[in-house]
Parts: structure tokens; C-alpha cells; sequence
């Protein structure tokens, strides 16, 4: 089916350090999606990519496209404590609903 | 501001109880989802609606049914609760674009199965 594959499950990093988490399926995607959830809160889109080896940045979020289109990845750069919480992957399918990969949880030591 | 409320943050109920967990949205969003998410499993889609009583099962619809009489407000039932369904449901909504890509999230209510 249409499952999204997501490591790492689980990320503990210093202040300061680089984090990437990638997500893969073996189905092609037309949209990939990055969103946050915060302790306590529902998940918020962070960025969306359209295009088959697009790279898009918001802030120090970097997110590439897969050329494949099986794939996408998110990169986060000189993580900050607040950069704390669960990123989730997810891409629309044929049905109109919204998949979503099982999340990677990350933790940064101040 | 764009809002999704759900009815409750925490709920405990007992089995065999039946439970409705309410979604509200105030942004006219024609599409409505109900997840269930659970640590490692991330979320899990159990019914979503296009629109005014349209209804699709998800991934995992067993044990739940949903109701959409009303555009803004999508609930999820529970029949019959099970200790199973114990988990954090979050509901969601969107207008459908062509790129159909931003779901708006409500804050999760944390349903506790005894």
C-alpha cells in the first residue's frame, strides 16, 4: 500500500547540532509534506514540496524532494530547544486522504 | 484565526461505554478527518468526509463510525469502548485545492479506555 517509512524513530542532540530524518515509500507521490507537532498540540505544516527534486527552506528547515518521488527528506540546522517535538511526514494519495509516516521524535539538550 | 476545537483534552471512559468525541471547525473546509495516533505508529486516519454526510472509511475504521450532519462538525462514536481504543484522537480539516495539502489540526483529546 501506500505507507510512508520514516526514521529515525527517535533523536537526542546537543544544542547546536544538525538533525535529518528521512521518509520513503515504495509508491510515488505528486506532494510531499513535513509537519510539527508540539507537546500538547496537533501537528502544524512546516513545508510542502510539489516537485521532483525541489529543495525548499524555511528558516533553518531545509526539505528536499526525492527525484524518485518516493522519497523526501528534512534537514534542521543548529537545532535550538524549541525545535523540540514529534516531525511527521505525509503526502496526499489518489483517495484524497492524507498519509502520514510514524514520526520521528526529536530531543535537544540545552 | 483558523480553528479546529475538539470538545474534550482528556476523556476517560469505561468499556462498553459508548463516546463521542466532537470536532469543530470554523473555516467552512468542506474535507474532515478523524486520526488516531499512537507512539511509533504515528497517525492512523480511522474515517475522513468530503463533505455534508459523506463519509470514507480509512485505514482502521473497525469499532467507529462517524457523523457529519452539519458542515463544521464531524464527530467520531465509539459503540462499544474497548481498552484498545485507548489513544490520542486528533481531527482535522481542509478546503480541497489542487494541491490539497494543508491540514489544519485540532489540539488531540487524550481518550483513556478502563
Amino acid at each position: 500500500g501506500q505507507q510512508l517509512n520514516q526514521s529515525p524513530q527517535s533523536m537526542f542532540i546537543q544544542e547546536g547540532e544538525d538533525v535529518s530524518m528521512n521518509c520513503t515509500s515504495s509508491s510515488i507521490f505528486n506532494t510531499w509534506l513535513w509537519y510539527k507537532q508540539e507537546p500538547g498540540e496537533g501537528p502544524v505544516l512546516l513545508i510542502a514540496l510539489y516537485k521532483a527534486g525541489e529543495l525548499t527552506s524555511n528558516g533553518r528547515l531545509t526539505a528536499q524532494f526525492g527525484i524518485t518521488r518516493k522519497d523526501s527528506f528534512l534537514n534542521i540546522s543548529a537545532s535550538i530547544p524549541s525545535d523540540v517535538g514529534i516531525y511527521f511526514c505525509a503526502a496526499p494519495t489518489n483517495n484524497n486522504d492524507m498519509r502520514f509516516g510514524a514520526g520521528t521524535r526529536l530531543t535537544v539538550k540545552p | 484565526d483558523v480553528k479546529v476545537t475538539q470538545s474534550s483534552r482528556y476523556l476517560v471512559k469505561r468499556t462498553g461505554e459508548k463516546v463521542f468525541l466532537e470536532c469543530v471547525q470554523d473555516m467552512d473546509h468542506e474535507n474532515m478527518f478523524w486520526y488516531r495516533q499512537d507512539p511509533g505508529l504515528g497517525l492512523r486516519l480511522i474515517y475522513f468526509s468530503y463533505d455534508v454526510k459523506m463519509k470514507e472509511k480509512g485505514d482502521i475504521p473497525e469499532g467507529y463510525s462517524v457523523s457529519r450532519e452539519k458542515k463544521e462538525r464531524f464527530s467520531l462514536i465509539l459503540e462499544s469502548a474497548s481498552t484498545n481504543q485507548t489513544s490520542m484522537y486528533l481531527c482535522a480539516s481542509r478546503t480541497p485545492t489542487v494541491r490539497n495539502e494543508k491540514l489544519f489540526f485540532g489540539s488531540g483529546t487524550q481518550l483513556s479506555v478502563l
